[in-house]
């Protein structure tokens, strides 16, 4: 079993709809968790961090954290061409300061 | 400075070949990572430094690997007599001390082996 483990998609989703994206964890000592955004050809960008249970919301993209079923989520509203990316999930353990990433889920937006 | 450095941005190497990678992190920025990241993968933690300090190097491949940030600013990620599966794009990110911070990841150097 893989540390953080994602859907590798891809996920197609119609412009305007919501997109969500799903992340599992198996170390359950995980303190900090977030979720980058990487274009093709481009390095990871950091979109959102989340460290207690529940919602966190940055303008369109909110995060869920629910830490007893391990389970990471990001959605995204109003989905536009330009958020089509690989979305990649990360996880910091709670004595380590690497994060683990996922192998990332594409996500493409249909105008 | 204002963002994660890395250089060179690609590089071509024979088989056998050494080759030094260079990271620049953000200003202030304590905590360095290296990581690999495969075609289609997510990427791979390879070593962690917090300040000069090497605190982690248990994601490095092989003893051809090798990771200095000596005066706890510039990291250069070392490769020795390189492989075709050492292809990849590697990735150094920086972040300030502490559990909460994210990184913030320079653009990388796509190694390729022929």
């Amino acid at each position: 079993q893989k540390e953080v483990e994602q859907n590798s998609g891809p996920l197609s989703v119609p412009e305007g709809a919501i997109a969500s994206l799903n992340c599992t964890y198996s170390d359950r000592g995980s303190q900090s968790f977030f979720w980058y955004r990487q274009y093709s050809g481009k390095s990871p960008e950091l979109i959102m961090s989340i460290y207690s249970n529940g919602d966190k919301e940055d303008g369109r993209f909110t995060a869920q954290l629910n830490k007893a079923s391990q389970y990471v989520s990001l959605l995204i509203r109003d989905s536009q061409p330009s958020d089509s990316a690989t979305y990649l999930c990360a996880v910091r353990g709670g004595a380590t300061n690497k994060l683990i990433f996922g192998t990332g889920t594409l996500l493409a937006v249909q105008p | 400075g204002a963002g994660v450095s890395q250089s060179p941005r690609y590089k071509v190497a024979k088989r056998g070949q050494d080759v030094a990678l260079r990271c620049d992190p953000i200003s202030g920025h304590v905590s360095l990572f290296w990581y690999q990241q495969a075609l289609g993968q997510g990427p791979e933690f390879l070593t962690y430094f917090q300040n000069e300090a090497q605190l982690d190097k248990s994601g490095l491949p092989s003893d051809r690997f090798f990771a200095e940030r000596p005066e706890g600013s510039v990291s250069t990620l070392k490769i020795q007599r390189t492989q075709q599966e050492d292809s990849a794009v590697y990735l150094c990110a920086s972040s300030l001390r502490g559990q909460g911070y994210g990184y913030t990841f320079g653009s990388g150097t796509r190694l390729t082996v022929v």
